[in-house]
């Protein structure tokens, strides 16, 4: 069975500085994506990256980029410039299966800036 | 651009009460819906999708039952509340492909407490 595995369940990092969130997952499926969500407190999940299992390249967006480790099986989630705003909890998710456009969820990382 | 709504944005709730909860999507046609609980603190957990009118998946048998009846709409139900059911109901939406970067958005989310 496809899983997602957060090992981190607090992290804490200083104003400025780079943070990685861990990610790995469990697939024997060839073709998956992993995307990353942010949840503040308010609640509402806001998409941050994806990166496909078949992408040559790590995937970026602005200060957030991914460190995909395919051999590792892992997808770990790098901010740089860290923000008081980036204070929330990180969700790393994996598709199941391309045909119903499930996700798995990890179980999340509360990440705390300190200014 | 396309928008996704929920309400109520909070509901307190007696044991035995029924429940309906109302997701809405603006700006696309033909969406797939999800909808998701989250616990305290946890992951998310996938309740339904659908991928179309009156087309819906259960993931988790419960006292839930979900209903698509609009292109655009999505309505999670109960007839009688547990105290379980509590949590953070989100709704979701995402284009209808199989294409594993198929992204999934998702509303403000719904906090039910049932005492």
């Amino acid at each position: 069975a496809q899983k997602i595995t957060q090992t981190q369940p607090g992290m804490f990092v200083q104003e400025k500085e780079a943070v990685t969130l861990d990610c790995t997952y469990d697939t024997s499926d060839p073709s998956y994506g992993l995307f990353w969500y942010k949840q503040p407190s308010s609640g509402e999940m806001i998409f941050l990256i994806y990166q496909g299992s078949y992408d040559q390249q790590n995937a970026t967006e602005g200060r957030y980029s991914l460190n995909f480790q395919k051999a590792r099986k892992s997808a770990n989630l790098v901010i740089s410039a860290s923000q008081l705003g980036d204070s929330a909890m990180y969700f790393c998710a994996m598709r199941e299966k391309p045909n119903t456009g499930k996700l798995i969820f990890g179980q999340g990382t509360t990440l705390q800036v300190k200014p | 651009s396309q928008t996704i709504h929920q309400w109520p944005a909070t509901l307190v709730q007696p044991v035995g009460s029924p429940l309906s909860l109302e997701c809405t999507v603006e700006g696309t046609s033909n969406p797939n819906l999800y909808w998701y609980r989250q616990a305290a603190g946890r992951g998310l957990q996938l309740l339904f999708y659908s991928v179309g009118i009156g087309q819906i998946s259960s993931e988790v048998p419960q006292n839930l039952s979900a209903s698509r009846p609009q292109d655009r709409q999505f309505i999670l139900s109960s007839k009688k509340l547990l105290l379980s059911d509590s949590g953070f109901y989100l709704c979701a939406w995402s284009v209808r492909t199989s294409a594993l970067t198929d992204t999934q958005y998702f509303g403000p989310g719904t906090r039910l407490t049932v005492l």
